[in-house]
């Protein structure tokens, strides 16, 4: 256990529903992560929320919208995706300000859109 | 552009040594990471790297050299265990982190 949970852990979707993925962090972090990860491809960044304001969004298509109430929850919701969506969708936190900050993750969503 | 470029796949046999390889372009260098992810499983932290030498931890090592661009992982007396995904990572000059493919490692009885 990392102190990131994740759910859910599997998603079957159709491309005209709208479902909401959904992290917790119990680590007293104050930046939170979401990454793609698609078969044999590196690690993608999607959002970087930073004492809960979104410091990055990298060019990830409108289809995504994160949201961000408080310093422990970060939500990706998802409304008419397309099949190459389908991906491993990994949420991570990390205390900014430390030497190494590294990233803790979460088991991630495992997203097939049909 | 940015990269990172690290092996596909390596095997190596259970009590061996094996070295992955791991090379990287990017605007800046603020410390490189490596991680490790079972199938199935979220990436956990091994190591970190900011200055250029061997940094170890129990049967990992991990060494970096900033003028080459260059780190390795080595894992020594190799367990059946240590079959899984190893992440390359480096923080560039705007703290983000550029990811690797990753190199899977299968360890053979």
């Amino acid at each position: 256990e990392t102190g990131v949970t994740q759910t859910p852990r599997h998603l079957v979707m159709g491309m005209t529903n709208k479902k909401s993925l959904k992290c917790e962090q119990h680590l007293g972090h104050n930046a939170m992560y979401w990454y793609k990860q698609s078969a044999k491809k590196p690690l993608e960044l999607m959002f970087v929320y930073n004492f809960k304001e979104q410091t990055e969004n990298n060019s990830v298509p409108s289809r995504f919208s994160p949201e961000c109430p408080n310093s422990s929850h970060l939500f990706l919701h998802l409304h008419t995706l397309q099949p190459e969506d389908s991906a491993l969708y990994l949420c991570a936190s990390s205390q900014e300000g430390e030497p190494a900050y590294e990233q803790y993750f979460g088991p991630g969503t495992r997203l097939t859109v049909t | 552009g940015q990269n990172i470029d690290q092996p596909t796949e390596m095997t190596a046999t259970e009590g061996a040594i094996v070295q992955i390889n791991c090379t990287y372009q990017t605007s800046g260098f603020n410390g490189l990471f490596w991680y490790q992810q079972h199938a199935g499983e979220a990436p956990t932290f091994l190591s970190y790297n900011v200055l250029d030498g061997l940094e170890e931890k129990g049967r990992f090592s991990s060494f970096l050299s900033r003028s080459k661009g260059y780190s390795y992982l080595l894992l020594k007396e190799l367990q059946m265990k240590d079959s899984a995904s190893y992440l390359c990572a480096v923080r560039d000059s705007n703290y983000q982190l550029i990811w690797g493919a990753g190199t899977k490692l299968i360890i053979k009885p």
